[in-house]
């Protein structure tokens, strides 16, 4: 069956270091997504990708990168985490038509910056 | 920008009995999506129904319903027969209609909902 994985699924770092975070997803999506949450937050878009080569900034990017070099990946790299990084985070994906705008959820990454 | 509010940071209702979620947006948009998801305690993020802003007609999932006033930008999600399952997190979230590969949803606090037995 078609999915979306997260790894790991939980994490913990120290402060400075660089972590990256993994998603994948075999339903051959055009979109993905990754988000934070944080409680009293909800969810928060952090970057965001339309297709292969395609990257874009969500509303909470500072302190993020991602590339999509392939279909089914978009690894989400921390590149000096943050105790301000210590958070759940999901990745979501979802096709450009059909579905009605529905993405469909990871399982999440719960990361501890120490 | 859109934004969502949940109103109801938590709320509690008995077994069997009907509970309302109540979500509010802000957008100039005239097409676009709103959603219910649900989080478990397994942190799974599950869609519980989705409304086209564009049909009149409330959408129904067995037992869940929404009722989306376009007008007063109110799209409140209604459980009935509530059962202990139901408790969870439940997320409003907006999206701008398809067109533009505006795919990006914007999420409320979400409401935390207990089912008693």
């Amino acid at each position: 069956d078609a999915e979306i994985t997260q790894s790991p699924r939980h994490k913990i770092t120290e402060t400075g270091r660089q972590v990256t975070l993994a998603c994948h997803q075999t339903w051959n999506h055009n979109n993905m997504f990754w988000y934070r949450q944080d409680l009293g937050h909800g969810l928060r878009l952090i970057h965001y990708s339309y297709g292969v080569q395609d990257t874009n900034k969500g509303e909470v990017s500072d302190g993020y990168s991602v590339s999509r070099s392939n279909t089914e990946d978009l690894p989400l790299t921390l590149e000096s985490a943050a105790s301000s990084q210590t958070s759940v985070y999901f990745c979501a994906s979802s096709k450009d038509a059909g579905a009605l705008g529905e993405q469909f959820f990871g399982p999440g990454t719960r990361l501890t910056v120490l | 920008a859109q934004t969502v509010t949940q109103s109801q940071p938590e709320m509690s209702v008995q077994e069997a009995e009907t509970v309302t979620l109540s979500c509010t947006y802000d957008t100039s948009e005239n097409n676009y999506y709103l959603f219910w998801y649900k989080q478990p305690p397994s942190r799974q993020m599950i869609l519980v129904i989705r409304q086209e802003a564009y049909k009149q007609q409330n959408a129904t999932e067995n037992r869940f319903s929404v009722n989306f006033q376009k007008a007063a930008k109110s799209f409140s999600l209604k459980i009935s027969d509530s059962q202990l399952g139901d408790t969870a997190m439940y997320f409003c979230a907006f999206m701008k209609h398809k067109g533009g590969s505006n795919y990006k949803l914007t999420f409320g606090k979400g409401t935390l909902l207990t089912v008693n037995p």
